[in-house]
């Protein structure tokens, strides 16, 4: 049961324009939300969280917006880089540092 | 400051030998994971730990086991590997219990023949 659903495996992107990575969880239980961003052959890095106590959270060009009635949450990034080709994992827990599960991932790819 | 590395970066394995990954980090962090990552199945947690001597079991356990005698090392072993092991080992560690962000390693590619 995929609780962290991802449902784009890829994206593609003008350089310039918004990005937007979308995320679906399934537990209500689920409290505080993460990004991790990951480039080919090294470890996913931390971007951006927000909790379940906001709706938005913003950084820089990144910006995270959660709707916890229909539990989805989406990253926009304004504007595009091709620096920001990776693949984004959307992860979420529900208060335990050893519970965070992780969706599949989506492949985002900024066109010069 | 390395953060968090993994030794080996690859390695290949028939079936039924054993192997131990070492992942290391100078952070001084408390918490560490062992995570495999699959096609499709986006990083499913193996088993972590919460403190020097210390670990327990994640979502995916069987046929893994870990130790952590050192505070900055956390050893994930396979005893007698399986296809089914092949994967991209991934380890993190983290500060602090309310601390959500973990930092990751380079990941390990096993592939098991």
């Amino acid at each position: 049961d995929q609780q962290v659903k991802q449902n784009s495996p890829s994206l593609s992107v003008q350089e310039g324009r918004i990005s937007i990575l979308n995320c679906d969880y399934t537990n209500s239980m689920f409290d505080y939300f993460l990004w991790y961003k990951k480039y080919p052959a090294e470890g996913p890095t931390f971007l951006i969280s927000i909790s379940s106590i906001k709706d938005k959270n913003e950084d820089g060009r990144f910006t995270v917006f959660l709707n916890k009635s229909a539990k989805h949450l989406s990253l926009h990034i304004v504007p595009s880089q091709p620096g920001d080709s990776a693949v984004y994992f959307c992860a979420a827990t529900s208060g335990g540092y050893q519970k965070v599960t992780f969706g599949t991932g989506t492949k985002l790819q900024v066109i010069p | 400051n390395a953060g968090v590395t993994q030794t080996p970066k690859f390695r290949v394995l028939k079936t039924g030998q054993s192997m131990t990954l070492l992942c290391a980090q100078d952070m001084n962090h408390e918490y560490m994971y062992w995570y495999r990552q699959d096609p499709g199945m986006g990083l499913r947690l193996i088993h972590y730990s919460v403190g020097e001597g210390t670990t327990a079991k994640g979502e995916v356990p069987d046929g893994y086991n870990v130790s952590r005698l050192k505070k900055q090392n956390f050893l994930l072993g396979l005893e007698s590997a399986a296809p089914s092991q092949t994967s991209v080992y991934f380890c993190a560690s983290s500060d602090a219990p309310d601390v959500y962000e973990q930092y990751f390693g380079p990941g390990t590619r096993l592939t098991v023949t």
